[in-house]
């Protein structure tokens, strides 16, 4: 079956870093990445929508500056996460899909702690 | 563009016992998808409804789409502590992406 990997599964850094967050389709090519975050014991946010060779979609209220989401090629997207505070700790998720409604392909999370 | 309700928001069962999730919206749906996320872990698919009053069933766990494609259920007969986590119905459109509800958390005690 299709495999979305997502690197690193945790990292812990210092206020004020920049963090980057890697998302691969192993087996398939994804024209659209999407990117998640999510709160203890709460639901999946959508953070952004990443495109292949365009700028990333964002939902409203997710800075784009901050977030900086690059999809150069059809098997990876990045998120970097800019001048990271406490308050950006959470875990990020990225899916990718075959298709137009099929199943999304989660990849494993990034655990991010700023201290 | 479509939302989701789900309810409850927590369920705790004892071994044994069913448990029923719920998803509501007050869109017609194109499709709900249902998904599993394990503590600590990431959201893994389970299956996919299309059609009107669908019904699926994988092994103790039945699937049902509503008639008017604006409601589902997932419904687990027999809960076993293998069944602990949170459930998500999710929908989408086309290429939009996918909107979550809320979730059900599911505890068993054994």
């Amino acid at each position: 079956g299709a495999v979305v990997s997502q690197h690193p599964s945790w990292v812990i850094c210092k206020s004020g870093t920049s963090v980057k967050i890697e998302c691969r389709s192993l087996d398939f090519q994804a024209t659209t990445m999407f990117w998640y975050r999510q709160f203890p014991k709460q639901s999946l946010m959508l953070m952004a929508t990443s495109n292949e060779g365009s700028k990333a979609t964002y939902e409203q209220g997710v800075e784009k500056d901050k977030f900086l989401i690059n999809h150069a090629s059809l098997t990876l997207s990045t998120l970097t996460v800019t001048s990271a505070h406490p308050e950006d700790s959470s875990f990020y998720i990225c899916s990718a899909r075959k298709g137009s409604n099929t199943e999304a392909f989660f990849g494993q999370g990034t655990r991010l702690t700023v201290v | 563009g479509q939302q989701v309700m789900q309810i409850p928001q927590y369920q705790h069962v004892q071994e044994g016992e069913d448990f029923t999730t719920y998803c509501n919206s007050s869109t017609t749906l194109s499709n709900i998808q249902w998904y599993k996320q394990r503590p600590g872990g990431h959201p893994v698919f389970l299956i996919q409804l299309v059609k009107s009053g669908e019904v699926k069933k994988q092994k103790r766990l039945t699937f049902q789409f509503g008639e008017a494609k604006k409601n589902s259920s997932l419904h687990i007969t027999a809960t076993q502590t293998t069944d602990v986590g949170t459930y998500f119905c999710a929908s989408s459109s086309g290429n939009t992406p996918l909107v979550f509800g809320k979730g059900t958390r599911l505890s068993v005690i054994a």
